[in-house]
C-alpha cells in the first residue's frame, strides 16, 4: 500500500465549478500536509499547507484534513481556466522528506 | 532569473550511455533533492543532501549516483542509462524550515528519453 494515494484523474470541469481533489494516507503519525500545483512543463510549487486536522482557507482554495479517516482534500471555488494544472498532495514523512501522491490532472474549460 | 535551474531541459540518449543532469540554485538553501516523476507514480525521491558533506539515498537510488559539488550545485548521474529511466527529473531545494514544515522549491525539470 502506498503511503499516500491520489486518484490521477483527469478531472474536467466547467469554469465556475467547485472542484474537490482528494488523497488518502496510511500512517496516522503524519501531521503536516501540503498541496503542490504543477503547471504543464513546470516544476511543482507549494500551494497550501495545513497542520493536523481542520481547514485552512486561502482565497478560492480550502485545504482540509480529516485525521479520523486519513483523508486530505483541496477545494477550489469558482474554478478558472488558469487553475488547470496537476495537483499533488504531500505529507512530511519524517526527517524532512516529503511523500507525494501521484497527482490529479485538472482541466477547467471556459 | 530562476532560483533553481536544471540543465539540460531535454535529453535523448541511448542505452548504456553515461549521462549527467545538473542542478544549480541561488536560494542559499542547504538541502537539495533529486526526484523522478512518472505518470501514475508521482514524484519519487532518488537522492537527497542536507549539506555538502551529507548524501543520502532515497526511495529509488539504484542505477543513480549524485555529487554535491558546492552548496549551490547538485548533480545526478546515470552511469549506464536504461530505457526504464525515461522520466521527468526534478531538482528541489529547501531551507529545512521548522520541524516538518518544509517547503521545497522545484526546478523546471529535465525530460530524459533513453532509447
Amino acid at each position: 500500500q502506498k503511503e499516500v494515494e491520489q486518484d490521477p484523474g483527469p478531472l474536467s470541469v466547467p469554469e465556475g465549478a467547485i472542484v474537490s481533489l482528494n488523497c488518502t494516507y496510511s500512517n496516522s503519525a503524519f501531521q503536516y500536509f501540503m498541496w503542490y500545483r504543477q503547471y504543464s512543463r513546470k516544476g511543482p510549487e507549494l500551494l497550501m499547507y495545513t497542520y493536523s486536522s481542520g481547514n485552512k482557507e486561502d482565497g478560492r482554495f480550502t485545504a482540509q484534513v480529516d485525521k479520523s479517516s486519513k483523508y486530505i482534500s483541496l477545494f477550489i471555488r469558482d474554478s478558472q481556466p488558469s487553475d488547470s494544472a496537476t495537483y499533488l498532495c504531500a505529507t512530511a514523512g519524517g526527517y524532512n522528506k516529503l511523500i507525494f501522491g501521484a497527482g490529479t490532472r485538472l482541466a477547467v474549460h471556459p | 532569473d530562476a532560483d533553481v535551474t536544471q540543465t539540460p531541459r531535454n535529453r535523448i540518449t541511448k542505452t548504456g550511455k553515461r549521462i549527467m543532469l545538473e542542478c544549480s540554485q541561488t536560494k542559499g538553501h542547504d538541502r537539495m533533492y533529486w526526484y523522478r516523476q512518472d505518470p501514475g507514480l508521482g514524484l519519487r525521491l532518488i537522492y537527497y543532501s542536507f549539506d555538502v558533506k551529507d548524501i543520502n539515498k532515497g526511495e529509488i537510488s539504484d542505477g543513480y549516483s549524485v555529487s554535491r559539488q558546492a552548496q549551490a550545485k547538485f548533480s545526478l548521474s546515470l552511469e549506464s542509462a536504461i530505457p526504464n529511466q525515461t522520466a521527468l527529473y526534478f531538482c528541489a531545494t529547501s531551507d529545512g524550515g521548522k520541524a516538518l514544515q518544509e517547503t521545497q522549491y522545484f526546478g523546471p525539470g529535465t525530460r530524459l528519453l533513453v532509447l
